[in-house]
């Protein structure tokens, strides 16, 4: 059974302080794995997709790296506008289903 | 282009109702799913459509059925609905299944 755990489940930042959330998987033959974005009463937003340990994708203050077990969302410089929950979920080799973990809910201070 | 739509955005149903959430894309994707997402618990897959005509069950389809009216649109129906179906309902496509998920803004729905 494929699962994801997120840690930690809130962070809080000051603005400026870089950080990192990880994303700890288990799945039978990893097909991707996926960031989104959630902010409150809305659905998450696609951010990455990364396929392979060793891959790494940046967007604005945002990076993302993957390694055989785990996946790091790297935040650089964030601003209050980055508080949102971020969602990470993986593809088995099945490739019919995402499995998503918990979430982290990050919280920027200004 | 609107991207995924839901409706409706709220209801507040109580115990044995039935109801049918809408979904549709206008992104011209071929697979289309639902999620309910709960608290400590995540998005949980219910149901998905791989391609129009088809439907198959996901992580937690009980009490749950699915119709894929066209390559478009997606319902989820809860025929008797139940308090334990208080909880967030995500549409989600994407071109194919392999391909990247696109989310809906979600159904919040209250069973009393």
């Amino acid at each position: 059974e494929d699962q994801v755990t997120q840690s930690p489940e809130a962070l809080r930042l000051q603005e400026g302080e870089s950080s990192s959330l990880n994303c700890s998987y288990t799945v039978s033959g990893l097909r991707g794995l996926f960031w989104y974005r959630q902010d409150p009463g809305k659905g998450p937003e696609f951010l990455f997709t990364l396929y392979s340990a060793g891959e790494e994708k940046e967007k604005e203050r945002l990076k993302a790296t993957l390694t055989k077990k785990e996946s790091f969302l790297h935040i650089t410089a964030p601003k209050p506008e980055d508080s949102a929950t971020y969602l990470c979920a993986v593809r088995n080799n099945a490739g019919n289903m995402l499995t998503f973990g918990g979430g982290t809910r990050l919280m920027v201070k200004p | 282009n609107a991207g995924v739509t839901q409706t409706p955005k709220f209801q507040v149903l109580k115990t044995g109702q039935s109801m049918t959430l809408q979904c549709a894309q206008d992104m011209n994707h071929n697979s289309m799913y639902w999620y309910r997402q709960d608290p400590g618990m995540g998005l949980r897959l219910i149901y998905y459509s791989a391609s129009e005509g088809t439907t198959d069950k996901g992580e937690v389809p009980n009490g749950y059925n699915v119709s894929r009216l066209n390559k478009r649109e997606f319902s989820l129906r809860l025929e008797s609905a139940a308090p334990s179906q208080t909880s967030v309902y995500f549409c989600a496509s994407s071109e194919i299944m392999q391909e990247t998920q696109y989310f809906g803004p979600g159904t919040r729905l209250l069973v009393l």
